[in-house]
């Protein structure tokens, strides 16, 4: 069972790139989220997604964009990297709101220098 | 107030010992509560979750709510070395125009001595 997979694992960025983060999920949940995590920290939402094309934005949302066309697919674009953006970005999924456990990728590793 | 507050830590027990961890929350519309464990450079992963009032028992682990004090804790007996990890509070929250999202707490680090 594949879950949630993220491509890719590691990534460098120069300042100003742009990139993709991809996420997809083979169980049909409805939810789907991405997080920052920092170095020891916890989790910061990024955007969230209730269903195909339907997607919101979380706690620290600037700097990125989502698009959410399919119920497996949820790609975090991220637009003129910058240092401030070098984190570890976790994909997550789960079926419904309550009650419900949270599937989280491997996560992708993002220096941007 | 921040959404979901945890004692950063670290905590450190020995082994054979009880670890409380312990997280507060700030919606009273939250409906479902989540205790995640993070190994180093690994992805959460779910150890339990309670909704109701009380206490919620499996295997070493006890999660405890309290609605009214918007308060849950996490209780692991007999901890092993193995425990050693963050544990990751998280909750179900209302956000502006009836959307729930999930957020979670900094974490506490915890760690098991031999």
């Amino acid at each position: 069972n594949a879950g949630v997979t993220q491509t890719p694992k590691f990534r460098i960025l120069k300042i100003g790139q742009s990139m993709t983060l991809q996420c997809t999920q083979d169980m049909n949940h409805n939810y789907m989220y991405w997080y920052r995590q920092d170095p020891g920290m916890g989790l910061k939402l990024i955007y969230y997604s209730v269903g195909a094309g339907i997607t919101d934005k979380g706690e620290v949302p600037n700097g990125y964009n989502v698009s959410r066309s399919t119920t497996e697919d949820f790609p975090l674009r991220l637009e003129l990297a910058a240092p401030s953006q070098t984190s570890v970005y976790f994909c997550a999924s789960s079926y419904s709101k309550v009650a419900s456990e949270a599937f989280f990728g491997q996560g992708t590793r993002l220096t941007v220098v | 107030q921040k959404e979901v507050e945890q004692n950063s830590g670290p905590l450190s027990v020995p082994e054979g010992a009880i670890a409380s961890l312990n997280c507060t929350y700030s919606d009273r519309g939250s409906q479902s509560f989540f205790w995640y464990r993070q190994y180093s450079g690994k992805s959460p992963e779910l150890i339990m979750f309670i909704y109701s009032n009380g206490d919620k028992e499996d295997g070493r682990f006890t999660a405890q709510l309290n609605k009214a004090s918007q308060y849950v804790s996490l209780l692991i007996r007999d901890s092993q070395p193995s425990d050693s990890a963050t544990y990751l509070c998280a909750v179900f929250t209302v956000i502006q125009g009836g959307s729930e999202k999930l957020v979670f707490g900094k974490g506490t680090k915890l760690t098991v001595n031999p």
